[in-house]
């Protein structure tokens, strides 16, 4: 149980349009779900918290209106990134904390901007 | 920001070898988690310490909670092909989030 599913996998997209990636609980509601990105040889990096109903929380530093995200289900976040640019490539995971099983990452997406 | 030092930042060993490697912090933390991430892929929980001093294993994995509560241990028996990854220490700062550490890269050579 606890599964995060995350889609798409890969993605190749050119300089200046807008990308989705989508995160769903598949055996779980979750109220909360967490956006990280990771870079080549990196750590994984919290940008934001998703909140069912309510507007998402971002980390200091990242553009919220340039990496938009809608938590309108309890079972579906979504992050837009928005005018994408090459320095926008990177890992992108998902997450939720799920009672008695802590948190569950998503299998992530890998974003190349051309 | 906070920040969890792993060490070391890579290993390269040959299969059979035990592996050691430790995730300190400047702050204490009631919880330490262990992740390990195979290429091209999402964090996957090895294992959870609650209490300081604590040992838990999970197979041929054995993890400890520092009592100091600033730091923990992993180490892994018998190193096998599969156990090839990027290895991740995380704390939970009491509101959800979870912060990482900046990760052992395992490399097993033939």
């Amino acid at each position: 149980g606890a599964v995060v599913s995350q889609h798409p996998s890969r993605v190749i997209c050119k300089s200046g349009t807008s990308v989705k990636i989508e995160c769903r609980s598949l055996d779980f509601q979750a109220t909360t779900m967490f956006w990280y990105r990771q870079f080549p040889k990196q750590s994984l990096m919290l940008m934001a918290t998703s909140n069912e109903g309510s507007k998402a929380t971002y980390e200091q530093g990242v553009e919220k209106d340039k990496f938009l995200i809608n938590h309108a289900s309890l079972t579906l976040s979504t992050l837009t990134v928005t005018s994408a640019h090459p320095e926008d490539s990177s890992f992108y995971i998902c997450s939720a904390s799920v009672s008695n099983y802590g948190y569950t990452f998503g299998s992530g997406t890998r974003l190349t901007v051309v | 920001g906070q920040q969890l030092n792993q060490s070391p930042q890579s290993m390269f060993i040959q299969e059979g070898e035990d592996v050691s490697m430790n995730c300190t912090s400047s702050s204490i933390f009631n919880t330490w988690l262990w992740y390990k991430q195979d290429p091209g892929e999402g964090p996957v929980l090895l294992i959870a310490l609650y209490k300081a001093g604590e040992l838990t294993s999970n197979g041929r994995l054995t993890a400890q909670f520092g009592t100091t509560r600033k730091d923990s241990f992993l180490n892994i028996s018998a190193s096998i092909p599969s156990d090839v990854g990027i290895y991740f220490c995380a704390v939970n700062f009491g509101n959800e989030k979870l912060t990482f550490g900046t990760g052992t890269r395992l490399t097993i050579i033939p």
